[in-house]
């Protein structure tokens, strides 16, 4: 149980074009999805929070018209780099949580933007 | 800045060799200490959480501690197998919701 699906995998896009990512839990209900970052040699950096019907949380020196997050259902989370840059190529993973602690993670999406 | 260290960054043991790995995190709003398995191309899968200062938890070959106080936990592979080779994340959770993660130990296991 409890896993997390994200896609794509990979994507490669060019500069100035949006991309969504796309996070979906498959086997149960996610009150609370999570998106992360992660640059090379560096940790997994939370971007925003956002909980099913309202507003992400975006944490601080995430630009929020940058990267859109709808969480329009209980077991789907998107996330829109628009206007993508080079700078933006990174590793977005995705995370759920219904109640308690545990956060479980899709297994990320590569956006390489050229 | 609340910050989270890992030591080492990576390891490289022969099978069978048991090993441990190092997390340290802030001892202040402790409310809970994760440990992640990651392996490459696949999503990283819950080990343990923590909660309680002394708390040890095991599952199969690895185990876990905590110490809040002091701010560490150490995690433990007995008898370490090629598939155990990954990146073992830990994450501290202060009171709020927010996982604040440190950069892993990369664990490579040779037959």
């Amino acid at each position: 149980g409890a896993v997390v699906s994200q896609h794509p995998s990979r994507v490669i896009c060019k500069s100035g074009t949006s991309v969504k990512i796309e996070c979906r839990s498959l086997d149960f209900q996610a009150t609370t999805m999570f998106w992360y970052r992660q640059f090379p040699k560096q940790s997994l950096m939370l971007m925003a929070t956002s909980n099913e019907g309202s507003k992400a949380t975006y944490e601080q020196g995430v630009e929020k018209d940058k990267f859109l997050i709808n969480h329009a259902s209980l077991t789907l989370s998107t996330l829109t780099v628009t206007s993508a840059h080079p700078e933006d190529s990174s590793f977005y993973i995705c995370s759920a949580r219904s109640l308690g602690y545990e956060q479980y993670f899709g297994p990320g999406t590569r956006l390489t933007v050229t | 800045i609340l910050n989270v260290e890992q030591s080492p960054q990576s390891l490289h043991v022969q099978e069978g060799d048991s090993t441990n790995f190092t997390c340290s995190f802030p001892s202040s709003n402790f409310y809970a200490l994760h440990w992640y398995r990651w392996e490459t191309a696949k999503s990283p899968e819950a080990l343990f959480v923590m909660t309680l200062n002394g708390d040890e938890k095991k599952k199969g070959r690895i185990s876990a501690t905590l110490n809040t106080k002091e701010g560490y936990s150490y995690l433990y592979i007995k008898g370490s197998q090629p598939e155990d080779s990954a990146t073992y994340l830990c994450a501290f959770n202060s009171r709020t919701d927010k996982l604040i993660f440190g950069t892993g130990t990369r664990l490579q296991v040779f037959p």
